[in-house]
């Protein structure tokens, strides 16, 4: 079965750094793309950052480019992503998503809260 | 602003069949060739229910079918049911390696 469980969320300030990471398993993890998307409560999902399946090739959306980073271990089944200079309007329940087939993702995690205030 | 224009809400009544519809305003999207349609359910994550415009993915009804002319995707669902009111959600994988989200629809079963 397939599971993603993503951790690393809480209270943070403005400024403040988080690391985000999402275990994977029931899967070759090492053979896919893998998503970070975000949701406000009450709005639609946001695309944050995507990377290949060796970790050489990343992307980002240009609201967090320059502030996050994607990463993966693969011998560890993990992804990850560090978040620095957080600002408030990044306060959003973060998934992260095995990608299935070009941008579909067929498995989500149950999501981490990131709450970025004073 | 989304690139994805969805309608904000559709409605339908048990049985019948509705079309939540996803247009592209941006060029980024290319050939529009690799849309996907999310199902959420509320305080649940969103559930893949169509990928690359119609091809449905191991598990989920035929009664939800895509399509697309032009620049306009489309998610049918035929033979409504009361367990598909929720909110849908296009997306796309742009020739930029972006992925860009339509900002929903919420589907009400009457």
């Amino acid at each position: 079965e397939v599971q993603l469980v993503e951790s690393g969320g809480g209270l943070v300030q403005p400024g403040g750094s988080l690391r985000l990471s999402c275990a994977a398993s029931g899967f070759i993890f090492s053979s896919y793309w893998m998503y970070w998307v975000r949701q406000v409560p009450g709005k639609g999902p946001v695309w944050v950052s995507l990377i290949n399946p060796d970790g050489r090739t990343t992307h980002y959306a240009d609201s967090v480019r320059g502030r996050f980073t994607i990463s993966r271990d693969n011998a560890k089944n993990t992804l990850y992503l560090q978040m620095n200079s957080l600002r408030a309007e990044d306060t959003a329940l973060y998934y992260c998503a095995k990608d299935l087939h070009w941008g579909a993702s067929d498995y989500w995690g149950q999501g981490t809260l990131v709450t970025v205030s004073s | 602003q989304s690139a994805l224009t969805q309608p904000a809400s559709v409605s339908g009544s048990p049985g019948q069949s509705v079309t939540i519809s996803c247009t592209a305003t941006s060029s980024d999207v290319g050939d529009y060739n690799h849309v996907s349609w999310y199902q959420q359910h509320p305080g649940k994550a969103p559930k893949l229910m169509i990928y690359d415009v119609s091809d449905r993915p191991s598990g989920v009804s035929d009664r939800f079918s895509g399509s697309k002319s032009g620049n306009t995707a489309s998610l049918t669902i035929s033979g409504l049911q009361a367990e598909d009111e929720a909110d849908y959600y296009c997306s796309s994988f742009t020739s930029s390696s972006i992925l860009l989200f339509g900002g929903g629809t919420k589907l009400t079963v009457l």
